[in-house]
Order: C-alpha cells, then structure tokens, then sequence
C-alpha cells in the first residue's frame, strides 16, 4: 500500500516568490496534517483537515499562508510571498479520524 | 499549554550499548504519549506509545513507561545497533492521536 505522497521532496526559491507543495494521503484516511519542522526543532502544526473542513487552523499564518484540500482527498499547501524564515520542511500526514499519523517525507524549502 | 521536553543530542554510543533518552513533558490533562523515530532520508514513523499510566509501550526492542507521577516517558534499549541512528522524537496528544506536540527531537548515532 502507498505511504503519504510529498512533492516537490526539495524546492529553493528566491524570496518573496510563491511556493506550493503538494500531498496525496494514504487512501481511506480521511483526515490530513500539515506540519512545519525548521531544524534542529520538532513538527509544529499548521492545519488539521477532516475531509474537506480545516477543523485547526489555528497555527496557521494566515497572512502569507494557505491550504486547501478540495474533495477531500489531496491538499496543497501555499505560501506567497515567501519569506527567508520560512525556510524549513513541510511535512503532511494522514490517518484514519484519530488513529495513528503517517507521516509523509516532506518538503524541503530553501528561500534565498 | 503542553510542552515535551528531551535530552538533547547527539547521542553517540557503541554498538550493543544501552540506551536512554529522557522525555518530560507537561500537560493539562491526560494525554497519551509516543516515541517517534525518523530513518535518514524517511518520513516520520511512530515507534511505539502509552496511552494511560503505568502503560508499557515496546516495539523493535525499545520501551517506554508512562510514568504520571514524574511526568516522564524515557526510552530504553538495552542493546543499540547501527541501524538504530536516527533522530527520535517523544510527542505527546490529548485527544487520541490528532494535534501531536513534539519535543526537539534527539539523534542517536550508533557506531560498529
């Protein structure tokens, strides 16, 4: 069975640029995470889907920032412009409801 | 809010030596625990869990007790290998498995 699909695994862009990932989660899961993890740091959450609804946004910055997850299967997260702090890896995952995350191998993003 | 606290790393060990990483973490209510593990170039995989008091979480010959009365889920093996570099994360969860917060995360570099 396929894992949590991530693309582009590595992205390096010029600041202020837009930048877009995308995530295909395991099929059946209903619910998807992005999660943001700069280095040497654990993942943080950005948002929480259950099927199409971001039930937490709450972490997400909202001004430069934003995901979608249309028919409630694959999601995209965007961020424009894009930032030098933004640099880190983006992370998705999926699970059935609450049960166990798998975790996707994540973006690399690298603004310059 | 809920916080995880580790040791920081790296640690460095010799192959066959016994392992601890610390974990603490702080909680409002109580919340489930977890140990993941994340392989050079792979996506974060969960390595084992707790999800009351007293509970054992084992899994590849790593352990983990819930320890309520120190606020603690220290991981153990009593013999490392090779294959056991990575970096490990403690994570914790007041709701089944949804809104995950990590710890920083610590790496483990096992040599022959």
């Amino acid at each position: 069975e396929a894992g949590v699909v991530q693309s582009p695994r590595y992205k390096i862009i010029e600041k202020k640029q837009p930048v877009a990932f995308w995530c295909n989660p395991i099929s059946g899961h209903n619910t998807l995470y992005w999660y943001l993890q700069n280095l040497g740091q654990g993942p943080e959450l950005l948002i929480r889907y259950e099927n199409e609804e971001a039930v937490d946004d709450s972490q997400l910055p909202k001004d430069r920032f934003s995901a979608e997850r249309l028919k409630g299967v694959d999601s995209t997260l965007k961020i424009q412009p894009a930032e030098l702090g933004d640099s880190a890896v983006y992370l998705c995952a999926s699970s059935l409801d609450t049960g166990e995350l798998f975790f996707g191998e994540g973006s690399r993003l690298t603004v310059l | 809010g809920n916080s995880v606290t580790q040791m920081e790393g790296p640690v460095t060990l010799s192959e066959e030596a016994f392992l601890t990483i610390n974990c603490t973490y702080t909680a409002t209510g109580y919340p489930s625990l977890f140990w993941y593990v994340q392989y050079p170039g792979e996506g974060l995989q969960l390595l084992l869990k707790a999800t009351k008091a007293d509970d054992k979480g084992s899994n590849k010959g790593f352990e983990a007790t819930y320890r309520k009365e120190t606020t603690s889920f220290h991981l153990e093996k009593g013999s490392v290998q090779v294959s056991d570099s990575a970096v490990y994360f403690c994570a914790l969860s007041e709701r089944g498995y949804s809104t995950l917060t990590f710890g920083k995360g610590t790496m483990l570099l096992v040599s022959p």
